[in-house]
C-alpha cells in the first residue's frame, strides 16, 4: 500500500514552454501533497506544501507564479513549470502525506526529470 | 542552523556487514518525528523506517534498526547484514510538532557504497 506515481517520469522541453508534472496516491487519500525539487547530489528541497481543495503554500524564495501547485483531490495535484527555463531543469518529486496510514510518514512518487533546452 | 545534519558524505561497507549512518538534529519541540529514507540511482526515494519523539523503543523494520538517543539528539540508522542493493543514497529527514504542516526537513545525505 502507499503508493504514489508521477507522470511524466522525464520530460525534455523547449526554453519558454510550459510543463505540467502529474502526483496521484493510487491506494490512499493524500490530505497534503508536497513538491521538493533536487539538484544532483544534493538534498531535497522543499517548495511547496498543498492541501487538498486549497491554495499551495510556497517556501521561501520559489516563485508562486512560476511553479503553479493544484490539489484538486484527494488523489491528484500538479505542479505546472511556467515559461521554463535552463536553470529549472532538475529533479522534481512529489510526496504524499494521507488518512489512515498511521505514522505520519510522507510517500514519495518516483520523481520527474526536467530538462529545458 | 543546520537542524538535520549527516556528517558522512559517503560510506564504504562489506556485503553482508553491518553499517551505522550517523544523523544528529536539532529541535526545541517536545513533539517530532524522525524518519529515513533510501535514494538509489533511479531517484525514488524509499521510506525506511521512523522513530517518533515519544517513543521509549528503538524502531525496528527487517534490518533496518533506528539507533534513537534522545539526550544526544542522535538517530543513526543501522543497517544489518549490508547487501549489494543497499548502495544508495541515505537521508535523515525529522518533522517538527504537529502544526508545522507535516513538512520535512532533510538532511544532506550519506553515499553508500556496499563493497562484493
Amino acid at each position: 500500500g502507499a503508493v504514489v506515481s508521477q507522470h511524466p517520469s522525464w520530460v525534455i522541453c523547449k526554453s519558454g514552454t510550459s510543463v505540467k508534472i502529474e502526483c496521484r496516491s493510487l491506494d490512499f487519500q493524500a490530505t497534503t501533497m508536497f513538491w521538493y525539487r533536487q539538484f544532483p547530489k544534493q538534498s531535497l528541497m522543499l517548495m511547496a506544501t498543498s492541501n487538498e481543495g486549497s491554495k499551495a503554500t510556497y517556501e521561501q524564495g520559489v516563485e508562486k507564479d512560476k511553479f503553479l501547485i493544484n490539489h484538486a483531490s484527494l488523489t491528484l495535484s500538479t505542479l505546472t513549470v511556467t515559461s521554463a527555463h535552463p536553470e529549472d531543469s532538475s529533479f522534481y518529486i512529489c510526496s504524499a502525506r494521507g488518512q489512515g496510514l498511521g505514522t505520519d510518514t510522507q510517500y514519495f512518487g518516483p520523481g520527474t526529470r526536467l530538462t529545458v533546452l | 542552523a543546520q537542524k538535520i545534519t549527516q556528517t558522512q558524505p559517503g560510506m564504504f561497507v562489506q556485503e553482508k556487514e553491518a553499517v551505522t549512518l550517523d544523523c544528529t538534529y536539532d529541535t526545541s519541540d517536545q513533539s517530532y518525528g524522525l524518519f529515513w529514507y533510501k535514494q538509489p540511482s533511479s531517484g525514488e526515494m524509499i521510506f525506511l523506517i521512523y522513530q517518533g519523539s515519544y517513543d521509549e523503543q528503538n524502531a525496528t523494520e527487517g534490518r533496518y534498526s533506528l539507533n534513537f538517543q534522545k539526550a544526544r539528539k542522535s538517530a543513526n540508522l543501522v543497517i544489518s547484514a549490508s547487501q549489494l542493493g543497499d548502495s544508495a543514497m541515505y537521508f535523515c529527514a525529522m518533522r517538527e510538532g504537529w502544526n508545522q504542516g507535516g513538512k520535512l526537513i532533510f538532511g544532506q545525505g550519506t553515499e553508500l557504497s556496499v563493497k562484493p
